[in-house]
């Protein structure tokens, strides 16, 4: 398998505008998570999914934010209008329903707002 | 509520020499716990983890950790640090409220110096 994918590795956008990140799991996983690392504030889960069903979406900071889950492989997280200080790495993540399991992560999506 | 706590946000050491990076969590039920490790510019990979059985679990590239239940914690340790090893390490353990949910420390920083 080829691991979670995420895309794009790196998005420089204007402030306004949507921007729209993708990831897709690993096959036969039925978790997926949605995390957002900063310097300031470390590793914070944003939202999660239990078979496409979005579970706890309490990490996410504001309307601003949404994320879908159409199908078992894949999943989107949108910022509509983006600003700066969701200038951050988001990353997205898989597991099987054991919670013995642990997370298999995706190598994110380094974006920047300008 | 779980808690992780990383007592160290960063461990300066000298290649060759043995290192060990801290973890308490706080549970009043039986719990997963994980390590992870960040390489610059990459997502977050599973070392090792915990689930049941011995206490010392053994990982990749030569980590190993010591699960403590009376005093809960599970330290990380490599005898012999290389260069490569250079990364952020994060504890993590197991909600034990359901839905495969995780719960990570802050991170530790490791910088191996020649």
């Amino acid at each position: 398998d080829a691991g979670v994918i995420q895309s794009p590795r790196h998005e420089v956008t204007e402030m306004g505008q949507e921007v729209t990140l993708r990831c897709k799991p690993i096959s036969g996983h039925d978790y997926l998570f949605w995390y957002r690392q900063t310097m300031m504030r470390g590793l914070e889960l944003l939202i999660y999914f239990n078979n496409n069903v979005p579970i706890d979406d309490s990490g996410m900071p504001e309307d601003r934010f949404s994320a879908k889950m159409p199908n078992a492989s894949f999943s989107t997280l949108k910022i509509q209008p983006s600003e700066p200080r969701d200038s951050a790495v988001y990353f997205c993540a898989s597991s099987l329903a054991h919670s013995g399991y642990g997370y298999t992560f995706g190598s994110g999506t380094r974006l920047t707002v300008v | 509520a779980q808690s992780v706590t990383q007592l160290d946000s960063q461990v300066p050491v000298f290649e060759e020499a043995p290192v060990e990076l801290r973890c308490n969590y706080s549970s009043s039920v039986s719990v997963y716990l994980f390590w992870y490790v960040q390489y610059p510019n990459q997502g977050l990979q599973l070392l090792l983890k915990y689930l049941s059985g011995s206490t010392l679990v053994k990982g990749i590239n030569g980590f190993e950790a010591e699960f403590n239940k009376s005093q809960t914690s599970f330290h990380l340790r490599k005898p012999s640090v290389h260069i490569s090893d250079t990364a952020e390490y994060f504890c993590a353990v197991s909600d034990p409220g359901g839905y495969n949910k995780l719960i990570f420390g802050a991170g530790t920083r490791l910088a191996v110096h020649p």
